[in-house]
């Protein structure tokens, strides 16, 4: 159980397009998720958390209208990666919480790496 | 500024040997405690979890948690080469569903 996916596991895109990253639930229902970026030999960066139908909440120097979180469904979270810069090319990773009693736990999905040319 | 606080290491240990790693929080009402593995490229998986004060074990693994004196730690019994990892300590903070974590220490195990 606790299963977590992501889509695509890879993308390479051109400078200034934008991408879509899918995180879903497989076997739970996630009130929250959350989005990390990890680069190369560094540690894992939150950049938003996000609730089933509210707004996200980004971290400070995380820019809201470049990253633009939904998380339309219990299962399914997407971040969309905006005017896309080579500087954005990272290991991007997303984690669902299933709330349940003190359960708090984070399930990690395999991550997305984007690289922007 | 919440915090968690690893030794980034590297940690290496032997064949067999007993691999500590350990962690402090600031955040004294924090009541949620973690361990993630990570291998180079892979995103962390969850090893263990612990709420309550004293030794949680789990196979190969134990988690040690003393509240008073904000401290976290896991012990890894007959580390094997496919235990090398970086391992990431996560608090969960007081008040709210928003983890902190640190930022991991590498355990190299030689064969």
């Amino acid at each position: 159980g606790a299963v977590v996916s992501q889509h695509p596991s890879w993308v390479i895109c051109k400078s200034g397009t934008s991408v879509k990253i899918e995180c879903r639930s497989l076997d739970f229902q996630a009130t929250t998720m959350f989005w990390y970026r990890q680069f190369p030999k560094q540690s894992l960066m939150l950049m938003a958390t996000s609730n089933e139908g509210s707004k996200a909440t980004y971290e400070q120097g995380v820019e809201k209208d470049k990253f633009l979180i939904n998380h339309a469904s219990l299962t399914l979270s997407t971040l969309t990666v905006t005017s896309a810069h080579p500087e954005d090319s990272s290991f991007y990773i997303c984690s669902a919480q299933e709330v349940k009693n003190r359960g708090d736990e984070q399930f990690f999905g395999p991550g997305t790496r984007l690289t922007v040319l | 500024q919440k915090e968690v606080e690893q030794n980034s290491g590297p940690l290496s240990v032997p064949e067999g040997a007993i691999a500590s790693l350990n962690c402090t929080y600031s955040d004294r009402g924090s009541q949620s405690f973690f361990w993630y593995r990570q291998y180079s490229g892979k995103s962390p998986e969850l090893i263990m979890f612990i709420y309550s004060n004293g030794d949680k074990e789990d196979g190969r693994f134990t988690a040690q948690l003393n509240k008073a004196s904000q401290y976290v730690s896991l012990l890894i019994r007959d580390s094997q080469p496919s235990d090398s990892a970086t391992y990431l300590c996560a608090v969960n903070v007081s008040g709210g569903f928003k983890t902190i974590f640190g930022a991991g220490t590498r355990l190299f195990v030689k064969a």
